[in-house]
């Protein structure tokens, strides 16, 4: 069965500082692999996804993961954080077959001008 | 493109009252998914359309959840009865098929809470 760990549950990143949040999933085969963030009262966003290819994926609002297969990680990586980047942050592991997303527990990203 | 809609918004009902959530899809698409996301948690797929039929209900508590999409677009959820444990944000998703490369768009949700 496939699973998503997001460590932390909470991080706070000073405005303009960068922000990497960790996500480690196992699932059995090549794993298509994405982030999603959502702000209050908003439904989930797609940010970036993987499939194949590059493992460096650049996604919307200046975000960027790498995926690592050697270690099951796929963290995503901002170079400087705007107050507006505030939200919680879910990484998700999808299957092959029919499209079905797990998801991680979520991180919730506090942003301190 | 409007995107996907649900309503309502929120919903605040006793335990054993049943409820109903309504999904409007994208325009088009053919797959549907309900999630449940209980507070402090990541979404979970409680069941899966492709048109009208079910691809994946393996999450689906059958005993009090029913969900269908008839006519293959707008879809209810539907909990009967409810208990306390059910309080959580229920999303509606949709994409174009069920292939992993078709994005999932998700509505706002509705948020349930049980007393």
């Amino acid at each position: 069965a496939q699973s998503v760990t997001q460590p932390d549950i909470h991080i706070t990143v000073s405005e303009g500082a960068s922000l990497e949040l960790r996500c480690n999933y196992s699932y059995g085969a090549t794993p298509y692999l994405f982030w999603y963030v959502q702000s209050p009262g908003q439904g989930l966003q797609l940010l970036l996804k993987y499939f194949s290819g590059d493992t460096l994926v650049q996604g919307i609002k200046g975000f960027e993961a790498e995926f690592k297969r050697s270690q099951s990680s796929f963290n995503l990586r901002k170079p400087s954080v705007h107050w507006s980047d505030a939200a919680e942050y879910f990484c998700a592991v999808g299957a092959a077959a029919g499209n079905k997303l797990t998801f991680g527990g979520g991180t919730r990203v506090l942003v301190k001008p | 493109e409007a995107g996907v809609a649900q309503s309502p918004r929120y919903k605040i009902i006793e335990k054993r009252q049943s409820v109903a959530f309504w999904c409007n899809p994208i325009s088009g698409h053919a797959t549907l998914y309900w999630y449940q996301q209980i507070l402090g948690q990541g979404p979970k797929l409680l069941i899966q359309f492709q048109n009208n039929g079910v691809v994946d209900d393996s999450q689906l508590p059958k005993d009090r959840f029913s969900a269908e999409r008839l006519k293959g677009v707008d879809s209810t959820l539907k909990i009967q009865p409810a208990k306390l444990e059910d309080s959580a944000v229920y999303l509606c998703a949709s994409s174009l098929d069920k292939v992993p490369s078709n994005e999932q768009f998700f509505g706002p949700g509705t948020r349930l809470t049980v007393l």
